[in-house]
């Protein structure tokens, strides 16, 4: 199975930083990677698609990119109901598989 | 509007089976294939279980194999989990999600997801 791995784990932040965050595949999966968000008590929510495309009603603060191992979602300017737990979740090979979740928490 | 509305979790002793169901709508069902997502309490996702559209291609993830079936009605928009042998590490959040191919093997991420519903295995 194609392993992803999320970092940072954590990650304190203010409104209106910029934030990084970066997952890393096992083995190339092209593009096929999406970002999904989740706040406490709530269904993940879609956010990001094949690396860098964005999901209808998504804000464009939101960005995504790279490509093989290596992608980053970035949020431009974090605001209040950004903070949640964001998990990437590669879709090239079966069976599909997360990275473990990154938490952006308020600093 | 998409939605998806899971049932049938609870309390089960471990080795006992349980059923979960999941009702949608809003979408053409016989499109898609569906997916069962679980989170364990404090951790992250994991996908259990998928189906095609026509249920000709199936998939289970390894933890679960041989244990678990899925299975759809596309006559009545709905897709079930039967779990059986319960063990304490499939104690889980179980969340019913549209893939966005029609077959399970090909291409799935997961635009629409329901609530979520809770399995407990406790003796």
């Amino acid at each position: 199975d194609i392993q992803m791995t999320q970092s940072p784990s954590t990650l304190s932040a203010s409104v209106g930083d910029r934030v990084t965050i970066t997952c890393r595949a096992s083995q190339s999966i092209s593009s096929w990677l999406a970002w999904y968000q989740q706040k406490p008590g709530t269904a993940p929510k879609l956010l990001i698609y094949k690396a860098s495309s964005l999901e209808t009603g998504v804000p464009s603060r939101f960005s995504g990119s790279g490509s093989g191992t290596e992608f980053t979602l970035t949020i431009s300017s974090l605001q209040p109901d950004d903070f949640a737990t964001y998990y990437c979740q590669q879709y090239n090979f079966y069976p599909w598989t997360f990275g473990q979740g990154t938490k952006v928490e308020i600093k | 509007e998409v939605q998806l509305v899971e049932s049938g979790g609870g309390l089960v002793q471990p080795g006992r089976s349980l059923r979960l169901s999941c009702a949608a709508s809003g979408f053409t069902f016989d499109d898609y294939a569906m997916h069962w997502v679980r989170q364990a309490p404090g951790k992250g996702l994991e996908w259990v279980s998928g189906v095609s559209w026509d249920s000709s291609s199936i998939g289970y993830a390894d933890s679960v194999m041989g244990r678990f079936t899925i299975s759809r009605d596309n006559a009545k928009n709905s897709l079930y989990l039967q779990m059986s042998s319960l063990r304490a590490e499939d104690m889980a959040l179980y969340y019913c999600a549209k893939g966005t191919s029609s077959m399970t093997t090909v291409m799935n991420y997961f635009d629409y997801w329901g609530q979520g519903t809770l399995v407990t295995v406790s003796s």
